[in-house]
């Protein structure tokens, strides 16, 4: 099993629908969750970071957390095309070192 | 503000070779990690820096080496190159065990 997995994808969806992404992590130990975009040819880009069990809200973003099911999840509402890209979870583990998931590509449809 | 500054931006390398990667990271930001990321891997991390000392290490080779310095730029090191080693190799700063990191633009390496 792999310490971080994500909906292998691709996804897409419409322009102006919410994106639901997903993650789960194998460490119970994990403190601090991350999700980040990467377009292509760039590096990752941090958008949102989450700690505590529930929702957080940040513009058209919003993180949830679940650490007794060990998920995190991040909402895209209004999706847009700019949107599109690779959305990376991010997990801190009990060593404290950040290990990402292998990536949801996410295309926006015009 | 400065971000992470990663030098060079490309790398053409011959197997069997030796490459250094340059990492300076943004100020007053103490931690450095590096990673490797490959179309078929994803992000792999390599190693982790805090106060010059290398706090975490990843599922790599022993050729594969980093260190930091008092200013905490970092270095990573890859000795006698493998065509695998091609890749985008990142290096991403942060402050202490706080939020999360900040990537540089990353150093494409190429191994011939």
């Amino acid at each position: 099993q792999k310490e971080v997995e994500q909906n292998s994808g691709p996804l897409s969806v419409p322009e102006g629908a919410i994106a639901s992404l997903n993650c789960t992590y194998s460490d119970r130990g994990s403190q601090s969750f991350f999700w980040y975009r990467q377009y292509s040819g760039k590096s990752p880009e941090l958008i949102m970071f989450i700690y505590s069990n529930g929702d957080k809200e940040d513009g058209r973003f919003t993180a949830q957390l679940n650490k007794a099911s060990q998920y995190v999840s991040l909402l895209i509402r209004d999706s847009q095309p700019s949107d599109s890209a690779t959305y990376l979870c991010a997990v801190r583990g009990s060593a404290r070192q950040l290990t990402f998931g292998s990536g949801t590509q996410l295309t926006v449809l015009p | 503000k400065a971000g992470v500054t990663q030098t060079p931006r490309y790398l053409i390398k011959t197997r069997g070779q030796q490459v250094t990667l340059s990492c300076s990271p943004i100020s007053g930001h103490r931690s450095v990690s590096w990673y490797q990321q490959t179309p078929g891997q994803g992000l792999q991390f390599l190693f982790e820096y805090f106060s010059e000392t290398q706090r975490n290490k990843g599922n790599f080779p022993g050729r594969f080496s980093g260190r930091q310095f008092s200013n905490s730029r970092s270095e990573m090191n890859v000795s006698t190159l493998e065509l695998g080693d091609s890749a985008l190799y990142l290096c991403a700063s942060s402050l202490e065990d706080a939020g999360g990191y900040t990537f540089g633009s990353g150093t494409r390496l190429t191994v011939v």
